[in-house]
């Protein structure tokens, strides 16, 4: 498709519940990119993959976030034991390489 | 410190106004975005510059690559140019890392 495609779009989950994001970059755009946004304008980098394959993976929260880029399949950024700090609104975002990002319409996550 | 510095934060305009954004950053970039929020979450990408000038309609992004600077002016402005625009940059990190920094966006109203 020519747009990045994100879902849900609002998903409100229980602390310590499972949270799972999905998106699915445009055809032909090798890279994917996740990032979180919280309080309005605060964006932090999670994770990036080239293909399937993890490239850099500095911004992740390790011990509860995890994502996957598996091939035929929509991306995935999921949330193992949501805590209220998770709250914001995972982007994601894809590109050719080194070219124009294209960003979906985002998930806003509510951890209560 | 952050990496990539807006001014200003708030910039509130009369419709026709010639209006400018500011971008700073201290460290080497490969890029440098300008993307544009609006109030509903969704983010376009209006420009990707290294070097030079680039022209889209009423938008005209510069960049310095020696100043670390870039501006985003909006010629004839107009209500439907009222949204976040945030700056962001791809660090000169080596190889194809195209994650990005951002800056913490400039809120722009632009009254009829």
């Amino acid at each position: 498709g020519e747009e990045v495609a994100q879902t849900p779009k609002h998903l409100v989950r229980g602390e310590g519940q499972k949270a799972k994001l999905y998106c699915a970059p445009i055809k032909g755009h090798s890279y994917v990119f996740w990032y979180q946004q919280v309080l309005k304008n605060e964006f932090k980098f999670l994770i990036s993959f080239q293909n399937e394959n993890v490239f850099d993976e500095t911004g992740m929260p390790k011990e509860r976030f995890s994502a996957k880029c598996l091939p035929n399949s929509p991306c995935s950024l999921e949330i193992q034991a949501t805590k209220l700090e998770d709250s914001a609104v995972y982007f994601c975002a894809s590109s050719r390489q080194g070219n124009t990002i294209y960003f979906g319409e985002g998930s806003w996550l509510t951890v209560v | 410190k952050n990496e990539v510095e807006q001014s200003p934060q708030n910039l509130t305009a009369q419709e026709g106004e010639f209006i400018t954004i500011n971008c700073s950053y201290s460290v080497g970039i490969s890029a440098l975005h300008w993307l544009q929020q609006h109030p509903g979450g969704g983010i376009v990408s209006l420009f990707m510059l290294s070097s030079g000038k680039k022209k889209h309609g009423r938008l005209i992004a510069t960049i310095n690559i020696q100043e670390k600077h870039s501006s985003l002016h909006i010629t004839a402005s107009h209500p439907r140019d009222s949204a976040v625009y945030i700056c962001a940059v791809q660090l000169n990190s080596g190889g194809s890392n195209y994650k990005l920094t951002f800056g913490k966006g400039t809120l722009l109203t632009v009254n009829p």
